[in-house]
Parts: structure tokens; C-alpha cells; sequence
């Protein structure tokens, strides 16, 4: 069973801070997806990291998938409010018709 | 351009019950895939289809199945329900099946069983 693990679990932190968040597994992954999902709603595509060491900016956030395709990180430049929920990574097992494993997710809570 | 619909968005069901779930994906999607989201073991693959046939499955018992129908729409039916079975169930629905084609998650059905 491939299995991602996801680190923190739970971060609290005031507006303004910066922040990482880390997704590992001792699998290879074709590519690897970050999603954040909110309360009531289903998760929401950030970005798809697909080349070992990789690294992908979204406004304030930076994506980095790892040389070896078994780890990635999130990193948060200056973090508001509405960054707050829950942020998943999930990896693609092998291409085509493959299936995702996710991670059971990093709860985000920014404070103003 | 509509999303991903799930009907219905809450249900309450006892144990013994089955139930039926349905999902529209976004026109032009032909692929739906099915995920259950607990605390507890967080989002897991149920199955996949595409083009009407079950491509992918994961690891959950017979008592989970699905189907797709022309339209591209999909229904996932939970016989005989266990408490655990308690979840939130989301759709997600994608161009094709590739996995750089993104996928569009649907807002979910809250299932409670007491």
C-alpha cells in the first residue's frame, strides 16, 4: 500500500508568517498534486508537480517536488486568512489510467 | 461552465440500509471518479470509470459499487450500511485519464448512518 504522509497535521499561525508544509512516502510517484479544499467544499487543483525537482510558484506559495518523486513540499510566503483550510497532496501512482493516494491533509488556520 | 454536482448533499441512514449517490461531471468530462473522506483515514479512492467502464478500484468491500451511465453521469450505491460507513463521499470528474488532465471535485454527500 503506497501511503503519504503529510506533516503537520495541525497549524495555527497569525497573518503575515511564513510556513511549510511537507508531503513524504518511501513510493515514486509519476506526479504529484497539491489541492486545498474548505469547509462543505470539495478539494480545488493548486498544482500538479510531475519532474523530480521540480518547482512551481503560485502567487505566494512554492511547490517543490523532490529529486527522487517521493516527497514534496508547500511552502506559504506571508500567509492571510483566506489561506486558511485544508491542504492535500496527492500522488499518481503510474500513468494513464492511474489512481490518486492522498494524504490525510494539513488543517491551516491563519489568524488576522 | 457548471461543476461537478452531487445530489444529495446530506443523508441520514441506518444501519442494514443501502443508499444511492449521484454525480453529474462537468460536461465533456468522461472520466468520474468516487472518493469516501473520514477524519480518520482522510480521502480514499473508491473506483474510477470512463466511457461507462470501471477502470480503477480501490480497496473497499463489494458492498461499494458504481456505475456510469452514456451521459457520462455516475451513481455509487453502499448496500447494507455499517456506522463506519459514515462519510463525506465526493465526485470528481476530468476530461480524460490522464494524469495530467485536472480533476474537478464535486462539493460532496454528507452520509450519516446511525
Amino acid at each position: 500500500t503506497q501511503l503519504l504522509e503529510q506533516s503537520p497535521q495541525f497549524l495555527s499561525i497569525q497573518e503575515g508568517e511564513n510556513l511549510t508544509v511537507y508531503c513524504n512516502s518511501s513510493s515514486v510517484f509519476s506526479s504529484l498534486q497539491w489541492y486545498r479544499q474548505e469547509p462543505g467544499e470539495g478539494p480545488v487543483l493548486l498544482v500538479t508537480v510531475v519532474t523530480g525537482g521540480e518547482v512551481k510558484k503560485l502567487k505566494r506559495l512554492t511547490f517543490q517536488f523532490g529529486d527522487a518523486r517521493k516527497d514534496s513540499s508547500l511552502h506559504i510566503t506571508a500567509a492571510q486568512p483566506g489561506d486558511t483550510g485544508l491542504y492535500l497532496c496527492a500522488g499518481s501512482t503510474q500513468g494513464g489510467s492511474e489512481k490518486l493516494v492522498f494524504g490525510k491533509g494539513t488543517k491551516l488556520t491563519v489568524n488576522p | 461552465k457548471a461543476g461537478v454536482t452531487q445530489t444529495p448533499r446530506y443523508l441520514i441512514k441506518t444501519r442494514g440500509q443501502q443508499v444511492t449517490l449521484s454525480c453529474s461531471p462537468i460536461s465533456g468530462h468522461r472520466s468520474v471518479s468516487w472518493y469516501q473522506q473520514t477524519p480518520g483515514q482522510g480521502l480514499q479512492f473508491l473506483f474510477e470509470y470512463f466511457s461507462e467502464t470501471q477502470r480503477n478500484k480501490g480497496n473497499f468491500p463489494g458492498r461499494f459499487s458504481g456505475r456510469q451511465f452514456s451521459n457520462s453521469r455516475s451513481e455509487m450505491n453502499v448496500s447494507t450500511l455499517e456506522l463506519g460507513d459514515s462519510a463525506l463521499y465526493l465526485c470528481a470528474s476530468r476530461r480524460g485519464g490522464q494524469s495530467t488532465d485536472t480533476q474537478y471535485f464535486g462539493p460532496g454527500t454528507r452520509l450519516t448512518v446511525l
